[in-house]
């Protein structure tokens, strides 16, 4: 496809259930992000990975957050025992790697997966 | 201290007024930065890179002052598609590559009539 896609586009968890967030970034591009956006705030970083390294994974909020690229393009985002403080929306996007001999290359977002915990 | 701060807003401005919004930051490492403007609901798209030198395209005007480590977005004209969300966002490089974006809470911007 020509942009970022991100499924499933909803949904809804029962507390303590495993959920799993799949992002496909764009063809070609090498840096992939996750973020958390919740409610009338601006996107919170969780990850970073430069084709199949995850080179920053500051932003993970506790270690039920797990976040893969193994091939170098797909990324899963996979939360474990769900907790209601994890309803958000999770944002993934894709570039080139940003500034590096490039003029600021472009991030582009895809729609987001928007969690409910229940 | 947020890494990248924004007053939330929201600025509600008639139809054709001018309109400026500020950012600052705190990593002095950050190396680029831009602005990119959220609809409800919607994904986050870029507006516009910000450079030093100041840039322009059409009716908005971005400038950075990295002494002051403070970025600002011009809106001229503004029109009611212009309502939406603007978020500040910095982009820091480590050592031995890869690179952060990160963003600000975001300014919530609504033209009337």
């Amino acid at each position: 496809g020509a942009g970022v896609s991100q499924s499933p586009r909803y949904k809804v968890a029962k507390r303590g259930q495993d959920v799993a967030l799949r992002c496909d970034p764009i063809s070609g591009h090498v840096s992939l992000f996750w973020y958390q956006q919740a409610l009338g705030q601006g996107p919170e970083f969780l990850t970073y990975f430069q084709n199949e390294a995850q080179l920053d994974k500051s932003g993970l909020p506790s270690d039920r957050f797990f976040a893969e690229r193994p091939e170098g393009s797909v990324s899963t985002l996979k939360i474990q025992r769900t907790q209601q403080e994890d309803s958000a929306v999770y944002l993934c996007a894709s570039s080139f790697p940003l500034g590096q001999g490039a003029k600021d290359t472009e991030a582009f977002f895809g729609q987001g997966t928007r969690l409910t915990v229940v | 201290r947020k890494e990248v701060e924004q007053d939330p807003g929201p600025f509600n401005v008639p139809e054709g007024a001018t309109v400026a919004f500020n950012c600052t930051y705190s990593n002095s490492a950050s190396q680029s930065f831009f602005w990119y403007r959220q609809d409800c609901r919607k994904e986050p798209k870029l507006l516009m890179s910000v450079y030093s030198s100041g840039n322009e395209d059409g009716r908005f005007t971005a400038q950075l002052n990295r002494a002051s480590q403070y970025i600002s977005l011009l809106i001229r004209d503004s029109k009611l598609s212009d309502s939406a969300t603007y978020l500040c966002v910095v982009n820091s490089f480590f050592t031995g590559g890869g690179n952060k974006l990160t963003f600000g809470t975001g300014t919530q911007l609504k033209v009337e009539l």
